[in-house]
């Protein structure tokens, strides 16, 4: 199994709402990553955990809160979010996070922002 | 700081032709260099890779050579394909400021339209 699953898919939701995103992987990677792909754009890093533990945090807004409950899963959690936080979420592993290594990205959560 | 210059196209071919699409990076350290390839509604996936000066990597037909005196990762394909027809970005992995951790930086992303 060398895939990312992330769900869901699609994800519309209103600025007062909380919502989570998931993301899932059975490779055994120890290094989960968040991007954000706006349209046209390469995608950008929010969030790194590296062994469960939160690594690397790219100055993220705390509307974005990242959760890695075991080795296999990463959740990012969304609160009261702006219109232009919609984008393409991008989740990927790899390996160890402290080589480099190739990332494994999954398909991504298309989210609207009304 | 790291970064990666790509051009930016769109870039649109027959198939059949032969397809280069530039970058060059800036780094600090001695990072690793990878192109990766993102088709409509999916995310990115590994193209090719290289670690170190004069490596090349290659795969399904795509090749680039990391060339440390010009500081370049070129993407080239001798006869591309309309199913080649993508988002290609060059990326490069270093250490980050924290010195534990590696990052992707990654270029802006070349469209590729293959036309039949």
């Amino acid at each position: 199994d060398t895939e990312v699953t992330q769900t869901p898919k699609h994800l519309v939701m209103g600025m007062t709402n909380k919502k989570s995103l998931k993301c899932e992987q059975h490779m055994g990677h120890r290094a989960m990553y968040w991007y954000k792909q706006k349209a046209k754009k390469p995608p950008e890093l929010m969030f790194v955990y590296s062994y469960e533990k939160l690594s690397i945090n790219e100055s993220v807004p705390s509307r974005f809160s990242p959760e890695c409950p075991n080795s296999s899963l990463l959740n990012l959690h969304l609160h009261a979010l702006q219109p232009e936080d919609s984008a393409l979420y991008l989740c990927a592993s790899s390996q160890t996070g402290v080589e480099n290594e190739k990332l494994f990205f999954g398909s991504g959560t298309q989210l609207s922002v009304l | 700081g790291n970064s990666v210059t790509q051009m930016e196209g769109p870039v649109t071919l027959s198939e059949e032709a032969f397809l280069t699409i530039n970058c060059t990076y800036t780094a600090t350290g001695y990072p690793s260099l990878f192109w990766y390839v993102q088709y409509p509604g999916e995310g990115l996936q590994l193209l090719l890779k290289a670690t170190k000066a004069d490596d090349k990597g290659s795969n399904k037909g795509f090749e680039a050579t990391y060339r440390k005196e010009t500081t370049s990762f070129h993407l080239e394909k001798g006869s591309v394909q309309v199913s080649d027809s993508a988002v290609y970005f060059c990326a490069l992995s270093d250490l980050d400021s924290g010195g534990s951790n590696y990052k992707l930086t990654f270029g802006k992303g070349t469209l590729l339209t293959v036309n039949p």
